[in-house]
């Protein structure tokens, strides 16, 4: 059975970087498409972006060129950095895998939160 | 600001049926498959439907889905305690290139 361990920093001050990294186990890599969603507090679910296993990605434009998603597929783990946080960024951060007939795999989230 | 707009909250007693609507676009629920989710707070959201009415293998089939030009629908069948949760309707949005979530109703067993 698949599962995706989750990792990063969980606070973070205005203007830094967020990382996050995720953990494939059980599974394959390819195949597959990796994605980071979110949920700010009281807010609903916002997808961040994904990747393939070929590199290719896609981001929500409305986080403006901050977002980039890698994947190192020899370890099958894929990583997720957003530049110069601010306080909007405040939220629990899901990994997810989306086999393209729907998410169906998801991590145990993390919480990051941007204060000063 | 979702694209997909769904009813903030939805109510019903025990073993009712209950439907939430999911409202999008050409760009996203008329051309792309339709999944929902279920989301308890604390916990990884759950897939529920996809591709517009299939349910994945043990989800209740108490959970139906259908789609129908630029709107789709959820409804739980036997209405349970345990349906308490929040549920988002989400596509793929070809203009934004980009997943998009609905904004999400909240089910309330009574």
């Amino acid at each position: 059975q698949v599962q995706l361990q989750q990792w990063g920093a969980g606070l973070l001050k205005p203007s830094e970087t967020l990382s996050l990294t995720c953990a494939v186990y059980g599974g394959s890599f390819s195949d597959y498409y990796w994605n980071w969603i979110r949920q700010p507090p009281g807010k609903g679910l916002e997808w961040v972006g994904e990747i393939d296993h070929n590199g290719r990605s896609n981001y929500n434009p409305s986080l403006k060129g901050r977002v980039t998603i890698s994947a190192d597929t020899s370890k099958s783990q894929f990583s997720l950095k957003v530049t110069s946080v601010t306080a909007a960024d405040t939220a629990v951060y899901f990994c997810a895998r989306d086999g393209r007939n729907g998410i169906e795999v998801w991590g145990r989230g993390t919480t990051v939160t941007v204060s000063s | 600001q979702s694209v997909l707009t769904q009813p903030p909250s939805v109510s019903g007693t025990p073993g009712q049926r209950v439907t939430i609507s999911c409202s999008g676009g050409s760009s996203n629920i008329e051309s792309n498959y339709v999944c929902w989710y279920q989301h308890l707070p604390g916990t990884a959201p759950k897939l529920l439907i996809y591709n517009n009415d299939q349910r994945p293998s043990g989800v209740p089939d108490r959970f139906s889905g259908s789609k129908s030009g630029t709107s789709a629908s959820l409804a739980i069948g036997g209405l349970r305690s345990e349906d308490e949760a929040d549920y988002y309707c989400a596509a793929w949005d070809d203009t934004l290139s980009g997943y998009v979530f609905g904004t999400g109703t909240k089910v309330t067993v009574l």
